[in-house]
């Protein structure tokens, strides 16, 4: 089964619009961390924001914020006023207190049209 | 800080040939991971080291890939020989934990085999 599940493949949105990247992962440990990365086309993995288990307070950075909610075991990621620059594959990923790996989805490609 | 720095950024070489990738982790850095990514697998965890040890090479595809940390400081992945299917990207990345520590990649080496 995959730990971390990215349903949405590909996400295409008009430059403006508001944009949100799901993130459902699986873990039965209570100790965790989630974390977000961002692919641009230039290829580096950047990564972006860490949460553990014990932490469900929302985050935002500028354009960018984070739902965390362990009732639905979701993190999803919110960015506002999309750019172009933000086009990118964005990469959520679980790691388990007790294991020895990060688990990363299959990622999600957006695409913000000008 | 420099970040974590990978040689080469492209690799073109011919079926059987000998490749060797090479890693600089992030200075202070205790962990460092291997990965591959391609486009059907994703990110595919091969091999890490804590402290230059060797932990899990589960993910190593088969003997033709070695990894090896001689020091702190420089890591080698080596494929010999080399065969169509190892064309990806392969990342670097260090961190200074396991679990709870983000993984700060390098820019990756893109590898083509003919």
């Amino acid at each position: 089964a995959q730990k971390v599940t990215q349903a949405q493949t590909e996400i295409s949105v008009v430059e403006k619009e508001d944009v949100t990247l799901d993130c459902v992962y699986e873990t039965r440990d209570t100790t965790y961390y989630l974390f977000w990365y961002k692919q641009p086309p230039s290829g580096e993995l950047v990564f972006l924001i860490r949460r553990n288990s014990f932490d469900e307070q929302n985050e935002i950075s500028g354009r960018y914020s984070w739902n965390f909610q362990k009732s639905t075991s979701s993190f999803n990621f919110t960015i506002t006023a999309s750019q172009v620059v933000d086009s990118a594959v964005y990469f959520c990923a679980l790691s388990e207190n007790t294991g020895n790996q990060f688990y990363f989805g299959t990622g999600t490609s957006l695409t913000v049209i000008p | 800080d420099a970040g974590v720095i990978q040689s080469p950024r492209h690799e073109v070489t011919e079926m059987g040939q000998e490749v060797t990738l090479r890693c600089k982790p992030i200075s202070g850095h205790d962990y460092l991971f291997w990965y591959r990514q391609t486009m059907m697998r994703g990110l595919e965890l091969l091999i890490y080291f804590n402290n230059n040890v060797p932990i899990d090479d589960s993910g190593m595809p088969e003997d033709r890939f070695s990894a090896k940390m001689p020091n702190a400081s420089f890591s080698t992945l080596k494929i010999q020989p080399s065969e169509p299917r190892d064309s990806a990207v392969y990342f670097c990345a260090s961190s200074f934990g396991l679990a709870d520590s983000p993984l700060h990649f390098g820019n990756g080496t893109r590898l083509t085999v003919t």
